[in-house]
């Protein structure tokens, strides 16, 4: 595998699920995000990871939680979702963060519908 | 309010003639600027990106364009191809390296 993965490509789950997206890079990079992209809106950045620390949370509400074991592997835990959740959540990674020639490389993402 | 627009959210031009798609910008503080271009399916993949400091930077067929006194960046393509059909995204930056993106413009090229 190589760039940035993620799993499932695809998911539906009820209000009530408790679900995780992945998302793996094999980039050597040290910072790691998740967006939020909704129907006919830019790209929302949730979260940013570096070096495993969280540096960056964008008012995202707490039925969405991040997890980053390590620097190559970047989860969404998801309970409790509203339909308004429903999205294409990307992944993407860069060398590092704070810097600003910052190219960030992105996974293909999971469209998720809260049913 | 939304710091990075792009007003056109879709584009229909012919072969081998030029795209131009358009991007403005409220934050004078943005130092770069980048063009990613996404097919369905897949995620974004950075495409071309210009500091502030220049007001034009090519790459093949691309050219990307800044008027920093209008707040303003262009990307044009030139000559246009069916394959460049996707959705394109114009981001900016500043010192932090947090990206603000546009919503987003749908080029179609039709042969």
């Amino acid at each position: 595998e190589t760039g940035v993965t993620q799993t499932p490509r695809h998911l539906v789950m009820g209000m009530t699920n408790k679900k995780s997206l992945k998302c793996e890079q094999h980039l050597g990079h040290n910072a790691m995000y998740w967006y939020k992209q909704s129907a006919k809106k830019p790209l929302e950045l949730m979260f940013v990871y570096s070096l495993e620390e969280r540096v960056e949370n964008n008012s995202v509400p707490s039925r969405f939680s991040p997890e980053c074991p390590n620097s190559s592997h970047l989860f969404l835990h998801l309970h409790t979702l509203q339909p308004e959740d429903s999205a294409l959540y990307l992944c993407a990674s860069s060398q590092d963060w704070g810097q600003l020639y910052n190219e960030q490389f992105f996974g293909p993402g999971t469209r998720l519908t809260v049913l | 309010d939304q710091q990075v627009k792009q007003n056109s959210p879709s584009l229909s031009v012919q072969e081998g003639r030029i795209s131009i798609l358009n991007c403005d910008y409220t934050n004078s503080m943005f130092d770069y600027f980048l063009w990613y271009k996404k097919y369905p399916a897949e995620g974004p993949t950075f495409l071309i990106s210009i500091s502030s400091i220049k007001d034009k930077n090519e790459d093949g067929r691309f050219t990307v364009f800044l008027n920093k006194s209008a707040k303003h960046l262009s990307l044009h393509i030139v000559p246009s191809q069916p394959g460049d059909s996707a959705v394109y995204f114009c981001a900016a930056t500043t010192n932090t390296g947090k990206l603000i993106f546009g919503q987003g413009t749908t080029l179609q090229v039709k042969p």
